[in-house]
């Protein structure tokens, strides 16, 4: 099955400031990298995601960068706010892995 | 109009006992699965069903068994709890293999 690696573990910025995640995969044959985050409490959401076919993907304050050569996709959220602060996986292709994923706090 | 649906919200139950969690998904898709989540919120797979068909059996205790009646149903039985089943169960389901996930509400499953 796929490996992925998700950095960091957690991550704390202040709010407005921008916060990135990086997810490495091993398997080159992935075409489909999802972002997911999970309130306290809720259940996991996708918030973006983005095929193989395109390098980069935005809405609104949130976007994902796909760097095919290196095997790695980064969510991207700018100007933070406090009800950014989630935990938020970026499971592999087939079988999803969602693993640890990062706990971003804001901080207002 | 709940897309993917989970019975019971909360479970407490005593060591040894035998319990059930129901789940349905009205989005119709293929594929659904079996996920659990550690106090660490370590989001684990379990198992994956497509067309009530075992596509994805995880190393998970054969105390854990899944049932898919129908493709729009995936129900979770375990046998013989134990105190490290404590965890939050999810159910979620896809319109295929990698595609977006949607989960339902979580089982909170709290085993003394």
């Amino acid at each position: 099955g796929e490996n992925v690696e998700q950095h960091p573990s957690t991550l704390s910025v202040q709010e407005g400031d921008s916060a990135v995640i990086k997810c490495t995969y091993s398997d080159s044959a992935s075409n489909y990298f999802p972002w997911y985050k999970q309130e306290l409490g809720k259940r996991p959401q996708l918030i973006i995601d983005i095929r193989s076919n395109v390098g980069e993907k935005k809405d609104q304050r949130i976007a994902v960068t796909l760097n095919k050569t290196a095997k790695h996709f980064s969510l991207h959220i700018t100007e933070t706010q406090p009800e950014d602060s989630a935990v938020y996986f970026c499971p592999g292709n087939t079988p999803l892995v969602f693993g640890k994923g990062t706990r971003l706090s804001v901080i207002a | 109009d709940t897309a993917v649906s989970q019975t019971p919200k909360y479970l407490v139950t005593q060591m040894g006992n035998d319990k059930s969690i129901k789940c349905e998904q009205n989005l119709g898709h293929d594929t659904m699965y079996w996920y659990k989540q550690d106090s660490k919120k370590f989001l684990k797979i379990m198992f994956s069903y497509n067309n009530k068909e075992l596509i994805i059996n995880e190393t998970v205790p054969n105390r854990f068994s899944p049932k898919s009646p129908d493709k729009a149903h995936l129900n979770l039985h375990i046998n013989s709890l134990e105190l490290g089943d404590s965890a939050v169960y999810f159910c979620a389901s896809s319109k295929q293999g990698a595609e977006t996930q949607y989960f339902g509400p979580g089982t909170r499953l709290l085993v003394l």
